[in-house]
């Protein structure tokens, strides 16, 4: 079945990059996303990428795919302590359902 | 983006009793709803998928007769956990979309419920 990978933990200082990676197996994919969950909270969705496309930027947010290799990154640039949450990857094959990464922790230090 | 709402934000019950979770989209009509669990530091696990006016369709492993879930209209549907036990115990997230405007429309999720079973 469709599985989607991502690094558990990434910690970086307040004003770097930080770079978010996930894999996934489904090559039918269509559309990728990237949801933040804070703590106690559900998930916002901050961006989505259509699978046509190699590139996309939002403001500090920078979504690279590589469908070649099934790979999905986030950069958020000049991380600030706010950022702290989980990020999850999730995939949509144009079926009604996302199937979601394992999430990653992302810790911002001051 | 658009809103939905679940209620409760937290609740404690007793062992044995039946609690409702309610999920809510409030400024679209949701064809179809999920209800996901979400154990510590894990990733969201579908438990169903229900669409308005019909029943829901089950993950496997999942008890149907344990998690009842009935989506009533287009922007209600509610999760009853039947006779919980304390390993029911977890974060329970909803989400919402409008699938009559095609396959790939967002999903727009819940604030989730944190249940605990005492």
């Amino acid at each position: 079945g469709e599985d989607v990978e991502q690094s558990l933990f990434l910690s970086v200082r307040e004003g770097d990059s930080s770079v978010i990676n996930c894999t996934y197996t489904d090559s039918s994919s269509t559309y990728l996303y990237w949801y933040k969950q804070e703590p106690g909270a559900g998930l916002q969705l901050l961006t989505y990428i259509f699978s046509n496309m190699d590139m996309k930027q939002d403001q500090r947010l920078t979504v690279l795919l590589n469908k070649k290799d099934k790979h999905l990154s986030l950069r958020i640039a000049d991380t600030q302590t706010g950022d702290s949450a989980i990020y999850f990857c999730a995939e949509n094959s144009g079926t009604y359902k996302y199937i979601f990464g394992t999430g990653t922790r992302l810790k911002v230090l001051a | 983006g658009a809103v939905v709402s679940q209620h409760p934000s937290w609740v404690i019950c007793k062992s044995g009793t039946s609690v409702k979770i309610e999920c809510r989209s409030l400024d679209f009509q949701a064809t179809t709803m999920f209800w996901y669990r979400q154990f510590p530091k894990q990733s969201l696990m579908l438990m169903a998928t229900s669409n308005e006016g019909s029943k829901a369709t089950y993950e496997q492993g999942v008890e149907k007769d344990k998690f009842l879930i009935n989506h009533a209209s287009l922007t209600l549907s509610t999760l009853t956990v039947t006779s919980a036990h304390p390993e029911d115990s977890s974060f329970y997230i909803c989400s919402a979309r409008d699938l009559a405007r095609g396959m790939n429309t967002e999903a727009f999720f819940g604030q989730g419920t944190r249940l605990t079973v005492v």
